[in-house]
C-alpha cells in the first residue's frame, strides 16, 4: 500500500499566519491527492482535489501544489474557522490512503 | 441537496458481524463510485472500502481485507459494508462517502468492539 506521510503533526498559529502543510508519497501517485479538514465532531470538508483544484465553495486562501510523491496544502492567511485537522488522502490507486493528519492550533 | 445517512451501528462483541448501511439521496446514485472511511476515537482517518458505480470493482485497506464486502443496491440508492470477525480494533465512526474526491459525507454511524 502506498505510505502517506505528513507533516508537521500539529504547529501553533496565529490569525493571519501562512501555513504550510506537506505530504509525502512513498511512490509516485501523478496528481491524485486531495486535502480535507475536520473540526471536532463533524465529517471532513473537502477543500483541494486533483493536488490543486480548489473544491466550489472554499475559499481562495487555501492552495495546493505538487505531483509525484511531494505535496503541499498553503493557507495564505489563516483565519479563525481553519483551526481543525487537516488530512491528505491519495486516491490514486487501491487501497487509498490518508495522511497521519496535522492538527493546526492557536 | 447531497444527502448520505448511515446506519446500523451499535454495540458488537468480539468475533461478531455488522451490517451497516447508508441511504443515499439528491443525486443519481449509480453514476457513482462510493466509499466507507472510519475514524476510530480519537485517531485520524482511515479509508476503509470503496466500489465502482456498477460494482464490478471494489477494493479494501488491508486492515479489513478478507472481513469486510462492500456492495451497493442501486435501485435501492443504498450502500452497504458488511463486517465480519470484529475486533476492538474496529471500534470506529464509520462514515459513507460519495466519488469523485470524497466531496460529500453522511454524519457517521458508531460501532463499538467490546465485550
Amino acid at each position: 500500500a502506498i505510505q502517506m506521510t505528513q507533516s508537521p503533526s500539529s504547529l501553533s498559529a496565529s490569525v493571519g499566519d501562512r501555513v504550510t502543510i506537506t505530504c509525502r508519497a512513498s511512490q509516485d501517485i501523478r496528481n491524485n491527492l486531495g486535502w480535507y479538514h475536520q473540526k471536532p465532531g463533524k465529517a471532513p470538508k473537502l477543500l483541494i482535489y486533483a493536488a490543486s483544484n480548489l473544491q466550489s465553495g472554499v475559499p481562495s486562501r487555501f492552495s495546493g501544489s505538487g505531483s509525484g510523491t511531494d505535496f503541499t496544502l498553503t493557507i495564505s492567511s489563516l483565519q479563525p474557522e481553519d483551526f481543525a485537522t487537516y488530512y491528505c488522502l491519495q486516491d490514486y490507486n487501491y487501497p487509498w490512503t490518508f495522511g497521519q493528519g496535522t492538527k493546526v492550533e492557536i | 441537496e447531497v444527502q448520505m445517512v448511515e446506519s446500523g451501528g451499535g454495540l458488537v462483541q468480539p468475533g461478531r458481524s455488522l451490517r451497516l448501511s447508508c441511504a443515499a439521496s439528491g443525486f443519481t446514485f449509480d453514476d457513482y463510485a462510493m466509499h466507507w472511511v472510519r475514524q476510530a476515537p480519537g485517531k485520524g482517518l482511515e479509508w476503509v472500502s470503496g466500489i465502482s458505480w456498477n460494482s464490478g470493482s471494489t477494493g479494501y485497506a488491508d486492515s479489513v481485507k478478507g472481513r469486510f464486502t462492500i456492495s451497493r443496491d442501486n435501485a435501492r440508492n443504498s450502500l452497504y459494508l458488511q463486517m465480519n470477525s470484529l475486533t476492538t480494533e474496529d471500534t470506529a465512526l464509520y462514515y459513507c462517502t460519495k466519488a469523485p474526491n470524497l466531496a460529500n459525507w453522511g454524519q457517521g454511524t458508531l460501532v463499538t468492539v467490546s465485550s
